[in-house]
């Protein structure tokens, strides 16, 4: 079964500060995803990579940066964190599980205050 | 946005009764997966579907590719199958577009 991890599950920050969430998955599969989750938006994808080393924006990148520093790690980055960026975080991996499913984590709950 | 979008928004059902979700795409969709958010937060995914139709137990699912849209039919609804429904769509470049999802009640 695949598994991605997510870290922190919980994450209170301050206005101005710099959050970092992290993604591991073991499943050797190439792309990797970062969404969002809110309240009558569903999950709008913030970034995504095809494999080490590759970042690409999604449809709401602004405000965040993506790092791939291997086929396992996918971080997402506020460099300086919002309270519009108060949300539900999931990281997904692509692979083929007999056909090409996404698997996602369990969510980093993120409270800018 | 408006490329994914699911329909009705929520459903309430009684135990033992059938329904179908809907998704209709503004994009050239050229897969679709079918996912289920539990009352606890976790995603899971249902369906991957080329153009054609799946069945798994109690669910079917149909992506008409033609006329972007996929269908999720659900038979005998019982009460774990409460949750939120979401579908997302892929118009190559690996990159998925989820629909807002649908929220469905089942009621004993």
């Amino acid at each position: 079964e695949a598994a991605v991890t997510q870290s922190p599950r919980n994450k209170v920050a301050v206005t101005g500060g710099k959050v970092t969430l992290s993604c591991n998955q073991t499943n050797n599969h190439n792309n990797m995803y970062w969404y969002r989750q809110d309240t009558g938006h569903g999950l709008r994808l913030i970034h995504y990579s095809y494999g080490a080393g590759s970042t690409e924006k999604g449809d709401i990148p602004d405000g965040y940066k993506a790092s791939r520093p291997s086929q396992e790690n996918f971080s997402l980055i506020l460099e300086l964190a919002t309270p519009s960026q108060t949300s539900v975080y999931f990281c997904a991996s692509l692979g083929w599980g007999g056909a090409e499913t996404l698997y996602f984590g369990s969510g980093t709950r993120l409270t800018v205050l | 946005g408006d490329k994914v979008k699911q329909s009705p928004s929520a459903l309430s059902l009684q135990e033992g009764t059938n329904s179908a979700l809907r998704c209709n795409f503004s994009i050239a969709a050229t897969t679709v997966q079918w996912f289920l958010q539990n009352p606890r937060g976790s995603l899971i995914n249902l369906f991957y579907l080329v153009p054609g139709t799946k069945e798994n137990g109690r669910l079917k699912s149909a992506f008409d590719s033609k006329e972007s849209y996929s269908t999720l039919h659900i038979r005998d609804a019982q009460l774990e199958d409460s949750g939120t429904y979401f579908c997302a769509a892929e118009a190559g470049s690996a990159k998925l577009i989820f629909g807002e999802g649908t929220k469905l009640t089942v009621s004993s």
